[in-house]
């Protein structure tokens, strides 16, 4: 079982509409959460970044809630755009005693559409 | 994709063939990654390495060997590709709190 899963796999919405990505993690101990957008053919960018104080980070249109306690984030899209279709990587770095690793959701497919 | 780039960006070969991704940056960052990404799962580490001449192993690491003679180049290398090597590879610049991916090499191994 993966340790972050991502729900939905896939997502088709109209553009203009909001939408709201989740992320479940059991990695602990937890050092950071981040977003990720990945556009077809390209590597992924970062969204957002979030450690386990932080509770909303916003960057445009999309803002990411983390609930350290429930280990759940969530990535709202407001106003979708065409340019939003992506697939949307969440990813949390585990804290170990040897270093940090890194461990990657296999995304949420979005396709916005007219 | 700004300031590092990977050569080739598509590549096919056959079972038994050695092959070679290299991954360039120009932001003199001493770490760099490889990973592979496949339908399924998420992006699993190849190999890092944290300065010149200095490697270790991520999580899927067996098949594949790296080499890092220079601050910008990063080689990652099949010695002899199998079908289960068939991926999209990126290859990653930066600390691991802050990762600046490539655009990524899709290799098909027949």
């Amino acid at each position: 079982k993966n340790q972050v899963e991502q729900s939905p796999q896939s997502l088709i919405i109209l553009e203009g509409k909001n939408c709201t990505l989740q992320c479940n993690y059991t990695v602990s101990p937890f050092s950071n959460l981040r977003w990720y957008k990945q556009d077809t053919g390209r590597g992924p960018v970062s969204l957002t970044i979030m450690t386990f104080s932080e509770n909303t980070k916003s960057n445009g249109r999309y803002t990411a809630t983390l609930d350290a306690d429930t280990k759940q984030s969530s990535l709202h899209i407001t106003a979708s755009q065409l340019s939003d279709s992506a697939s949307y990587i969440c990813v949390v770095t585990l804290n170990t005693g040897g270093g940090n690793k890194l461990t990657f959701g296999t995304g949420t497919q979005l396709k916005v559409e007219l | 994709d700004a300031g590092i780039t990977q050569s080739p960006r598509h590549k096919v070969t056959e079972t038994g063939t050695p092959v070679t991704l290299r991954c360039h940056q120009t932001e003199n960052h001493r770490y760099m990654y490889w990973y592979r990404q496949d339908p399924g799962h998420g992006l699993r580490l190849i190999h890092y390495s944290y300065g010149v001449k200095d490697t270790d192993k991520g999580e899927v690491s067996d098949g594949y060997s790296v080499s890092r003679s220079k601050t910008e180049d990063f080689l990652l290398t099949l010695e002899s590709a199998t079908s289960s090597q068939t991926s999209v590879y990126f290859c990653a610049m930066g600390q691991l709190n802050e990762q600046f991916f490539g655009p990524g090499t899709r290799l098909t191994v027949l």
